[in-house]
């Protein structure tokens, strides 16, 4: 068990649809890692909080965003979603030695 | 051309062999990172490696920086470690521990 929690384990939902995906970082870990990994493009990193802000993004698309609230949980919103938005999204927290530990992850399936 | 390449792909051995992944990556970085991601999905870390060597348990993991190499070694494998190894770098001009991933390898051992 790495500590991190994501919620829903499984998501299934049509096209245009709009999907909340939730991460909790382990206790006392300030940074969340967004990351998709998707059969035709592997592992993706998506975006990065630190402590409620913003830090780095990559490849995420328009249609998505993230925040990370006070408790320093996190949402990653994925909107008007697509066939190819159907994937593992994994949330990492990052420790103060810069240690990755990933949540569970959760799959998105888009019909 | 992927700034992070494994190989091989996909790999089967028998129980007991000894197996070398290895990982190449063509720029600068700060840390290299083994994952390993179960069937289930799930994504564990093994090690995260600056330079030299790290061993846990049957596991080692090897370094070169100057010849942007590293590589994974299983001992004595097992059934058990049928999984998919994935290399990954935090990269020396990215802000925060974002990572980049190789494409994984698939092992398969066999008892």
């Amino acid at each position: 068990d790495s500590g991190v929690t994501q919620t829903p384990k499984h998501l299934i939902t049509a096209t245009g649809q709009r999907v909340t995906l939730r991460c909790s970082p382990r206790s006392g870990d300030l940074s969340v890692y967004w990351y998709q990994q998707s059969l035709d493009q592997g592992l993706q990193f998506l975006i990065q909080y630190y402590n409620g802000e913003e830090r780095a993004k990559g490849n995420i698309l328009e249609r998505f965003s993230a925040q990370q609230f006070p408790d320093l949980h996190s949402e990653l919103n994925l909107s008007s979603l697509e066939l190819g938005d159907s994937a593992l999204y994994f949330c990492a927290s990052v420790s103060s030695s810069n240690e990755q530990f990933f949540g569970p992850g959760t799959r998105l399936t888009v019909l | 051309k992927n700034e992070v390449e494994q190989s091989p792909q996909n790999l089967t051995a028998q129980e007991g062999e000894f197996i070398t992944i290895n990982c190449s990556y063509s720029v600068g970085i700060s840390a290299l990172h083994w994952l390993q991601q179960h069937p289930g999905g799930g994504i564990v870390s093994l090690f995260m490696l600056s330079s030299g060597k790290k061993k846990h348990g049957r596991l080692i993991a090897t370094i070169n920086i100057q010849e942007k190499h590293s590589s994974l070694h299983i001992t004595a494998s097992h059934p058990r470690d049928s999984a998919v190894y994935i290399c990954a770098v935090r990269l020396l001009l990215t802000s925060g521990s974002r990572l980049t991933f190789g494409e994984g390898t698939q092992l398969t051992v066999n008892p």
